[in-house]
């Protein structure tokens, strides 16, 4: 499994784009990055996976370079409920395995 | 609504007195998963069922029991809870062996 590199926390303000950062150096072939957002004792809410080049839903975007030892969730215009941790994950999404949350970025979005 | 249920949500017990965690899905999906949640450590992961009947070890399994004998259901087991095992628990499910997975609103568990 690889073991993924974040920011312990970030600081932004209330419509600013802000860019996670996820370190992921030994991925494997079949590896996907996936995102997860956490607010205080909630369950994590999926956000985005991506494999390779971007990926972008109705809530972030996912860019992942060509080497994928790294990649990046984009949140547009942050707003206050926005303030989460939010976990990047790296594993074979083709087979069952343990799956491993590192300790993620706590964003704190002020106004 | 396609949901994750766990029951209670909060529990207060005693040193060594069993208890079970329930945890049920609506949405027919073969994985699911037992995480814990504790300060500075994270999410880490219990137990997974791949299917009825099919479960694994996951990262920290010492000390917990679980069943799938059903598709639906997923609980935990402390067949003797000590205080090591104060935690936010939670039990998430996906369609298949994917890292989208739903979670369940949680379960704060205090032993005493």
């Amino acid at each position: 499994l690889a073991k993924t590199t974040q920011p312990i926390s970030m600081d932004s303000y209330e419509g600013q784009e802000v860019n996670i950062t996820c370190s992921h150096n030994n991925i494997a072939t079949n590896d996907y990055i996936t995102w997860y957002q956490q607010f205080p004792s909630q369950g994590p809410r999926f956000i985005i996976q991506g494999y390779k080049t971007k990926v972008t839903n109705e809530v972030a975007s996912l860019f992942i370079p060509a080497d994928r030892k790294s990649s990046t969730l984009s949140l547009p215009r942050v707003s206050l409920s926005d303030t989460a941790v939010y976990y990047c994950l790296v594993g074979d999404n083709g087979r069952y395995s343990t799956l491993t949350f590192g300790k993620g970025t706590m964003l704190l979005v002020s106004p | 609504e396609a949901q994750v249920t766990q029951n209670p949500r909060y529990l207060i017990t005693v040193t060594g007195k069993k208890l079970t965690v329930t945890c049920s899905q609506n949405m027919n999906h073969e994985y699911m998963s037992w995480y814990r949640q504790d300060p500075g450590l994270g999410l880490r992961q219990i137990y997974y069922s791949m299917n009825v009947e099919v479960t694994d070890k996951g990262d920290v399994p010492e000390g917990y029991k679980v069943s799938r004998k059903e598709k639906r259901n997923f609980p935990l087991i402390l067949e003797s809870p000590s205080p090591n095992q104060t935690s936010l628990y939670f039990c998430a499910s996906s369609p298949g062996p994917s890292y989208e997975q739903y979670f369940g609103p949680g379960t704060r568990l205090t032993v005493t």
